[in-house]
């Protein structure tokens, strides 16, 4: 896990609510990204960012949202209006620009949230 | 079609067998390949990054990559219960507006039984 934490480990939310899990890295890296998976599915992007106060979309950001005010900080807010939002959430962090051809992702340990 | 195939599994093998997992991809612009290991409930650890053809060697892993027929694969020599986890294999572009976005396969889930 590095220097990647996530928070809570576990987190259960009511219907209809608002959560929002925390990530926080000390590597110093520029990009953080954010992953859902699902059992007997791959790992899906949900938002990512390369710089502080910007972020894009990725494949699956309805019903999501983050935030990027510190470089080390990179909440996601799962909002009711996800309407399958129980799965494992992961963040991950990368290091380098696009011209660093070595530059990979280290994920922190992940979020499960459950619906109830 | 998904971008990544991974066939997942479950795959159950005798300790000190050799392992062999594959995944073939559709979109000729990925030129990275990752291999991540993922035990229950933690997160993907890299194990294995290349970008070329051919074979990497690491310990008892080996990342092998056909660009020409789209097909990564990792082998896993003299496998040991505690190489039981979710294999993922995962994709990228070089550079440009999807920068550091990974494309992942569905993960094989490994069993190693003593």
């Amino acid at each position: 896990d590095g220097g990647i934490t996530q928070s809570p480990k576990y987190l259960f939310r009511k219907e209809g609510q608002n959560v929002t899990l925390s990530c926080e890295q000390n590597l110093n890296h520029d990009a953080m990204y954010w992953y859902r998976q699902d059992p007997g599915q791959g790992l899906r992007l949900i938002y990512y960012s390369q710089i502080v106060n910007d972020f894009q979309k990725g494949d699956i950001a309805e019903g999501y949202s983050v935030s990027r005010e510190k470089k080390e900080s990179f909440p996601l807010t799962v909002t009711s209006a996800q309407k399958n939002p129980t799965a494992f959430y992961l963040c991950a962090t990368s290091g380098g620009r696009a011209i660093t051809s070595t530059d990979t992702q280290y994920f922190g340990p992940g979020t499960r949230l459950t619906v109830l | 079609q998904k971008e990544v195939e991974q066939d997942p599994g479950p795959l159950s093998v005798p300790e000190g067998a050799i392992v062999s997992l594959n995944c073939t991809y559709s979109n000729s612009a990925f030129q990275y390949f990752m291999w991540y290991r993922q035990y229950s409930r933690k997160g993907p650890e890299l194990l294995m990054y290349t970008y070329s053809s051919g074979n990497k060697e690491d310990g008892r892993f080996t990342a092998q990559v056909d660009k020409s027929s789209k097909y990564i694969s990792l082998f896993i020599r003299d496998s040991q219960p505690s190489d039981s986890a979710t294999y993922l294999c995962a994709v990228r572009v070089r550079g440009g507006t999807s920068y550091g976005k990974l494309t992942f396969g569905q993960g094989t889930i490994l069993t190693v039984h003593p």
